[in-house]
């Protein structure tokens, strides 16, 4: 079983729908939980962090973290074009360090 | 503050051959990750350098190997390259490389082995 899973299946969604993404997790060691965004051909960029279980909400981006069930998500309202990107989930605290592990992502595609 | 650039940014190289990659971090950074970037697997840890030093490493076989220099920039190195190597190479700065830290991705390094 991979430490992170997120089903890489791309999503296609009209512009202003709410995008729905999760993930889960097998080792409870995580602590610190992030969603990067990244571009074609550009590297991953930090979207939205969070420690422990709860939400965080920046803009029309919120993050959940529900370290009972080790399930994360992210949610993007009012989609525009410029989101389409591959999401990444991410988490760190195990190693004791900064080592990240990631999901597969996920291609999302926001069609005007 | 410019953000971490790496170099070359596309590279074909042969089966056999060896590589050198290149990462420069913000400034200021001290600790440098590396991940390999596929299809397949998605993002994989390769190892990080904090002052030098090498702090952590992933799962990856012995060819793959890497150095930073005084200057906290690094260099990654892969020798024997395999067909599987073909992927995108990412390197991360952060400052000390501390676990609640934000990593800055550059761009990446694609590589594609024939």
């Amino acid at each position: 079983q991979k430490e992170v899973e997120q089903d890489p299946g791309p999503l296609s969604v009209p512009e202003g729908a709410i995008v729905s993404l999760n993930c889960t997790y097998s080792n409870s060691a995580f602590q610190y939980f992030m969603w990067y965004r990244q571009y074609s051909r550009k590297g991953p960029e930090l979207l939205m962090y969070t420690y422990s279980s709860g939400n965080k909400e920046d803009g029309r981006f919120t993050a959940q973290v529900d370290k009972s069930s080790k399930y994360i998500s992210l949610f993007i309202r009012d989609s525009q074009p410029s989101d389409s990107a591959t999401y990444l989930c991410a988490m760190s605290g195990y190693y004791g360090n900064n080592r990240l592990a990631f999901g597969k992502g996920n291609q999302v595609v926001v069609i005007p | 503050k410019a953000g971490v650039t790496q170099t070359p940014r596309y590279l074909i190289k042969t089966r056999g051959q060896q590589v050198t990659l290149s990462c420069s971090p913000i400034s200021g950074h001290r600790s440098v990750s590396w991940y390999q970037q596929t299809p397949g697997q998605g993002l994989q840890f390769l190892f990080e350098y904090f002052s030098e030093t090498q702090r952590n490493k992933g799962n990856f076989p012995g060819r793959f190997s890497g150095r930073q220099f005084s200057n906290s920039r690094s260099e990654m190195n892969v020798s024997t390259l395999e067909l599987g190597d073909s992927a995108l190479y990412l390197c991360a700065s952060s400052s000390r490389g501390g676990e609640r830290e934000t990593q800055y991705f550059g761009p990446g390094t694609r590589l594609l082995v024939l």
